[in-house]
Protein backbone atom coordinates (compact mmCIF):
# COMPACT_ATOMS: atom_id res chain seq x y z
CA UNK A 1 0.00 0.00 0.00
CA UNK A 2 1.33 3.38 -0.77
CA UNK A 3 1.81 5.63 1.81
CA UNK A 4 3.14 8.04 4.21
CA UNK A 5 4.29 7.21 7.50
CA UNK A 6 5.26 9.56 10.14
CA UNK A 7 6.52 9.25 13.86
CA UNK A 8 5.56 10.05 16.50
CA UNK A 9 2.00 10.46 15.94
CA UNK A 10 1.78 12.56 19.39
CA UNK A 11 5.02 13.92 20.94
CA UNK A 12 5.14 16.63 24.31
CA UNK A 13 8.54 17.84 25.30
CA UNK A 14 10.17 20.45 27.13
CA UNK A 15 11.67 23.88 25.66
CA UNK A 16 15.33 23.07 24.09
CA UNK A 17 15.15 19.19 23.90
CA UNK A 18 16.02 18.62 20.69
CA UNK A 19 13.40 15.99 18.96
CA UNK A 20 13.15 14.49 15.69
CA UNK A 21 10.23 13.53 13.42
CA UNK A 22 10.47 11.05 11.06
CA UNK A 23 8.88 10.68 7.98
CA UNK A 24 9.35 7.78 5.24
CA UNK A 25 7.58 7.10 2.03
CA UNK A 26 7.29 3.95 -0.38
CA UNK A 27 6.21 5.21 -3.53
CA UNK A 28 10.04 6.22 -4.96
CA UNK A 29 9.11 9.84 -4.99
CA UNK A 30 11.42 12.08 -5.25
CA UNK A 31 10.14 15.20 -3.95
CA UNK A 32 9.19 15.63 -0.23
CA UNK A 33 8.17 18.04 2.00
CA UNK A 34 7.18 19.42 5.74
CA UNK A 35 4.02 21.64 7.25
CA UNK A 36 2.77 22.87 9.80
CA UNK A 37 -0.56 23.57 10.47
CA UNK A 38 -2.02 25.99 12.66
CA UNK A 39 -5.27 27.68 13.65
CA UNK A 40 -6.32 30.71 11.32
CA UNK A 41 -2.74 29.84 9.01
CA UNK A 42 -3.61 27.15 7.10
CA UNK A 43 -0.72 24.57 5.51
CA UNK A 44 2.69 26.45 5.53
CA UNK A 45 6.00 24.99 4.47
CA UNK A 46 9.00 24.48 6.74
CA UNK A 47 11.36 22.43 4.24
CA UNK A 48 11.27 20.61 0.83
CA UNK A 49 13.09 18.34 -0.83
CA UNK A 50 13.86 18.01 -4.59
CA UNK A 51 16.04 14.09 -4.17
CA UNK A 52 18.76 12.76 -1.96
CA UNK A 53 21.02 15.50 -0.26
CA UNK A 54 18.53 18.64 -2.16
CA UNK A 55 16.85 20.34 0.18
CA UNK A 56 15.67 24.11 0.14
CA UNK A 57 13.54 26.50 2.66
CA UNK A 58 9.55 26.75 2.65
CA UNK A 59 7.87 29.79 4.06
CA UNK A 60 9.20 29.17 7.87
CA UNK A 61 12.14 27.26 8.13
CA UNK A 62 13.08 29.28 11.25
CA UNK A 63 13.93 26.41 13.93
CA UNK A 64 14.21 23.33 11.83
CA UNK A 65 16.64 21.35 9.92
CA UNK A 66 16.13 18.30 7.93
CA UNK A 67 18.36 16.10 5.99
CA UNK A 68 17.53 13.95 3.18
CA UNK A 69 20.48 10.71 2.85
CA UNK A 70 17.64 8.25 1.41
CA UNK A 71 15.05 8.86 -1.00
CA UNK A 72 12.62 7.37 0.92
CA UNK A 73 13.12 9.63 4.53
CA UNK A 74 12.74 12.94 5.21
CA UNK A 75 13.30 13.93 9.11
CA UNK A 76 12.53 16.88 10.53
CA UNK A 77 14.53 17.80 13.30
CA UNK A 78 14.09 21.03 15.97
CA UNK A 79 17.52 21.45 17.65
CA UNK A 80 16.20 23.41 20.56
CA UNK A 81 12.23 23.93 20.45
CA UNK A 82 10.22 26.43 21.83
CA UNK A 83 6.34 27.12 22.68
CA UNK A 84 5.73 28.87 19.33
CA UNK A 85 6.69 25.61 17.60
CA UNK A 86 3.75 23.89 18.80
CA UNK A 87 1.86 22.63 16.21
CA UNK A 88 0.29 19.82 13.80
CA UNK A 89 3.18 18.85 11.60
CA UNK A 90 3.10 16.94 7.92
CA UNK A 91 4.79 15.14 5.64
CA UNK A 92 4.09 15.02 1.87
CA UNK A 93 5.38 13.45 -0.98
CA UNK A 94 4.78 14.20 -4.09
CA UNK A 95 3.90 12.31 -7.32
CA UNK A 96 2.92 14.37 -10.27
CA UNK A 97 2.97 18.07 -10.05
CA UNK A 98 0.41 19.10 -7.16
CA UNK A 99 -0.37 15.91 -6.62
CA UNK A 100 1.20 15.42 -2.73
CA UNK A 101 0.59 12.50 -0.76
CA UNK A 102 0.17 13.15 3.00
CA UNK A 103 0.94 11.39 6.58
CA UNK A 104 -1.10 11.13 8.94
CA UNK A 105 0.63 14.43 11.23
CA UNK A 106 2.07 14.82 13.94
CA UNK A 107 0.92 16.63 16.97
CA UNK A 108 3.83 18.12 18.81
CA UNK A 109 3.41 20.17 22.41
CA UNK A 110 6.18 22.21 23.05
CA UNK A 111 6.15 23.08 27.31
CA UNK B 1 5.12 34.28 -7.79
CA UNK B 2 1.98 31.88 -7.24
CA UNK B 3 -0.47 33.03 -4.87
CA UNK B 4 -3.67 31.36 -3.72
CA UNK B 5 -6.71 33.11 -1.60
CA UNK B 6 -9.36 31.11 0.01
CA UNK B 7 -11.47 34.35 1.53
CA UNK B 8 -13.69 32.76 3.69
CA UNK B 9 -12.02 30.72 6.53
CA UNK B 10 -15.79 29.26 7.73
CA UNK B 11 -18.36 28.39 5.96
CA UNK B 12 -21.68 27.11 7.66
CA UNK B 13 -24.25 25.55 5.51
CA UNK B 14 -27.67 23.54 6.08
CA UNK B 15 -27.84 20.00 5.01
CA UNK B 16 -29.28 19.63 1.66
CA UNK B 17 -28.09 23.77 0.65
CA UNK B 18 -25.77 24.57 -2.34
CA UNK B 19 -21.91 24.89 -1.26
CA UNK B 20 -19.60 26.52 -3.10
CA UNK B 21 -16.22 27.25 -1.39
CA UNK B 22 -13.93 29.93 -3.50
CA UNK B 23 -11.17 30.13 -4.25
CA UNK B 24 -8.77 32.51 -6.38
CA UNK B 25 -5.17 32.39 -7.50
CA UNK B 26 -2.86 34.52 -8.81
CA UNK B 27 0.31 33.35 -11.57
CA UNK B 28 1.82 34.56 -14.57
CA UNK B 29 2.39 30.98 -15.72
CA UNK B 30 -0.10 27.83 -16.79
CA UNK B 31 -1.22 26.69 -13.80
CA UNK B 32 -2.55 23.35 -12.19
CA UNK B 33 -5.02 23.88 -9.51
CA UNK B 34 -6.25 21.09 -7.22
CA UNK B 35 -8.84 20.81 -4.40
CA UNK B 36 -7.26 18.78 -1.12
CA UNK B 37 -9.74 17.77 2.09
CA UNK B 38 -8.86 17.10 5.54
CA UNK B 39 -11.78 15.29 7.60
CA UNK B 40 -11.94 15.59 11.52
CA UNK B 41 -8.68 13.84 12.63
CA UNK B 42 -7.25 12.69 9.24
CA UNK B 43 -4.79 13.53 6.90
CA UNK B 44 -5.01 15.46 4.28
CA UNK B 45 -5.96 14.19 0.70
CA UNK B 46 -6.40 14.97 -2.71
CA UNK B 47 -9.99 15.50 -3.43
CA UNK B 48 -9.93 16.72 -7.20
CA UNK B 49 -7.60 18.17 -9.70
CA UNK B 50 -9.03 20.62 -12.66
CA UNK B 51 -7.36 18.39 -15.06
CA UNK B 52 -9.24 15.70 -14.46
CA UNK B 53 -12.50 17.84 -15.01
CA UNK B 54 -13.78 15.07 -12.83
CA UNK B 55 -16.79 14.68 -9.86
CA UNK B 56 -16.12 13.36 -6.73
CA UNK B 57 -18.25 12.92 -3.66
CA UNK B 58 -20.59 15.41 -5.56
CA UNK B 59 -17.84 17.71 -5.99
CA UNK B 60 -16.81 19.93 -8.76
CA UNK B 61 -15.02 22.67 -9.62
CA UNK B 62 -13.78 24.82 -13.13
CA UNK B 63 -10.90 26.34 -14.13
CA UNK B 64 -11.98 30.34 -14.71
CA UNK B 65 -9.21 31.87 -16.07
CA UNK B 66 -10.24 34.88 -16.82
CA UNK B 67 -11.33 35.49 -13.14
CA UNK B 68 -8.37 33.02 -12.20
CA UNK B 69 -11.15 31.57 -10.03
CA UNK B 70 -10.98 27.58 -9.22
CA UNK B 71 -14.85 27.44 -6.85
CA UNK B 72 -15.74 24.11 -5.77
CA UNK B 73 -19.19 23.36 -5.66
CA UNK B 74 -21.56 20.85 -4.33
CA UNK B 75 -25.41 21.13 -5.29
CA UNK B 76 -26.52 19.39 -2.53
CA UNK B 77 -24.58 19.62 1.06
CA UNK B 78 -23.91 16.69 3.57
CA UNK B 79 -23.29 16.45 7.27
CA UNK B 80 -20.38 14.02 6.25
CA UNK B 81 -18.61 16.83 4.02
CA UNK B 82 -18.25 18.99 6.88
CA UNK B 83 -14.08 19.40 6.71
CA UNK B 84 -11.26 21.58 6.24
CA UNK B 85 -10.66 22.32 2.69
CA UNK B 86 -7.57 24.00 0.88
CA UNK B 87 -7.12 24.98 -2.54
CA UNK B 88 -3.74 24.46 -4.14
CA UNK B 89 -1.89 25.65 -6.70
CA UNK B 90 1.21 24.28 -8.67
CA UNK B 91 2.99 25.14 -12.11
CA UNK B 92 2.28 23.05 -14.82
CA UNK B 93 5.54 23.23 -16.53
CA UNK B 94 8.93 24.68 -15.67
CA UNK B 95 10.45 22.40 -13.43
CA UNK B 96 9.46 22.67 -9.75
CA UNK B 97 6.14 21.99 -9.25
CA UNK B 98 6.27 23.06 -5.59
CA UNK B 99 2.52 23.47 -4.65
CA UNK B 100 1.35 27.00 -2.99
CA UNK B 101 -2.07 26.12 -0.42
CA UNK B 102 -4.67 28.51 0.43
CA UNK B 103 -5.14 29.27 4.22
CA UNK B 104 -8.03 26.83 4.04
CA UNK B 105 -12.10 27.25 4.51
CA UNK B 106 -13.37 24.48 7.28
CA UNK B 107 -17.02 23.86 6.15
CA UNK B 108 -19.48 22.80 8.90
CA UNK B 109 -22.79 21.29 7.48
CA UNK B 110 -25.36 21.55 10.15
CA UNK B 111 -28.18 18.76 9.94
Amino acid sequence: EAQVTQNPRYLITVTGKKLTVTCSQNMNHEYMSWYRQDPGLGLRQIYYSMNVEVTDKGDVPEGYKVSRKEKRNFPLILESPSPNQTSLYFCASQGGPGELFFGEGSRLTVL
Amino acid sequence: AQRVTQPEKLLSVFKGAPVELKCNYSYSGSPELFWYVQYSRQRLQLLLRHISRESIKGFTADLNKGETSFHLKKPFAQEEDSAMYYCALSPASGGSYIPTFGRGTSLIVHP
